[in-house]
């Protein structure tokens, strides 16, 4: 299995435009966690799915920020507009259920200017 | 609020050394999970130990667990230049969501 892989690996946009985030989850799993990386804060979780249903979007920072998982294989994390204070590095990662050990993919570096 | 906290932040020790860092949380969990960042890439899991279990082993890894304290431990023997990273515990709770503490940093001389 090629892991979790996220999409692109590094982005750069300006104050306000749209960002969209992909993953593609490990096949057979059940569960996708949408984290958030930075020095300050360490490392946050946005939002899981369980069986594509999202169960938890607490942590979610504000309306700007919205997260899909149309299908069992895909999911996307949006922000709109963006804003300096979202770069950040973001992983998702995949799990066989909650609870169980969670893959992390690579993480996509996000630079807003 | 954050569940995990590391400690020490930060661990500087020569190659062949031992490495113990800790891990203390708040709240009752379901098991506790230890995980490696390398810089610039994403977590790997190294080890899962439930609530009712005190220590386990893997490998080089020990990590031992005690509830009543509320606190966790990860010990690396033989440390290796490789094991240079960031070590992050993760705890669950009832919600099977995993809180991430702010990890320990550590670098292993050669």
């Amino acid at each position: 299995d090629a892991g979790v892989i996220q999409s692109p690996r590094h982005e750069v946009t300006e104050m306000g435009q749209e960002v969209t985030l992909r993953c593609k989850p490990i096949s057979g799993h059940n569960s996708l966690f949408w984290y958030r990386q930075t020095m300050m804060r360490g490392l946050e979780l946005l939002i899981y799915f369980n069986n594509n249903v999202p169960i938890d979007d607490s942590g979610m920072p504000e309306d700007r920020f919205s997260a899909k998982m149309p299908n069992a294989s895909f999911s996307t994390l949006k922000i709109q507009p963006s804003e300096p204070r979202d770069s950040a590095v973001y992983f998702c990662a995949s799990s066989p259920g909650t609870g169980d050990t969670q893959y992390f993919g690579p993480g996509t570096r996000l630079t807003v200017l | 609020s954050q569940q995990g906290e590391e400690d020490p932040q930060a661990l500087s020790i020569q190659e062949g050394e031992n490495a113990t860092m800790n891990c203390s949380y708040k709240t009752s969990i379901n098991n506790l999970q230890w995980y490696r960042q390398n810089s610039g890439r994403g977590l790997v899991h190294l080890i899962l130990i439930r609530s009712n279990e005190r220590e386990k082993h893997s490998g080089r890894l020990r990590v031992t667990l005690d509830t009543s304290k509320k606190s966790s431990s990860l010990l690396i023997t033989a440390s290796r230049a490789a094991d240079t990273a960031s070590y992050f515990c993760a705890t669950d709770g009832s919600n099977y969501k995993l809180t991430f503490g702010k990890g320990t940093l550590l670098t292993v001389n050669p």
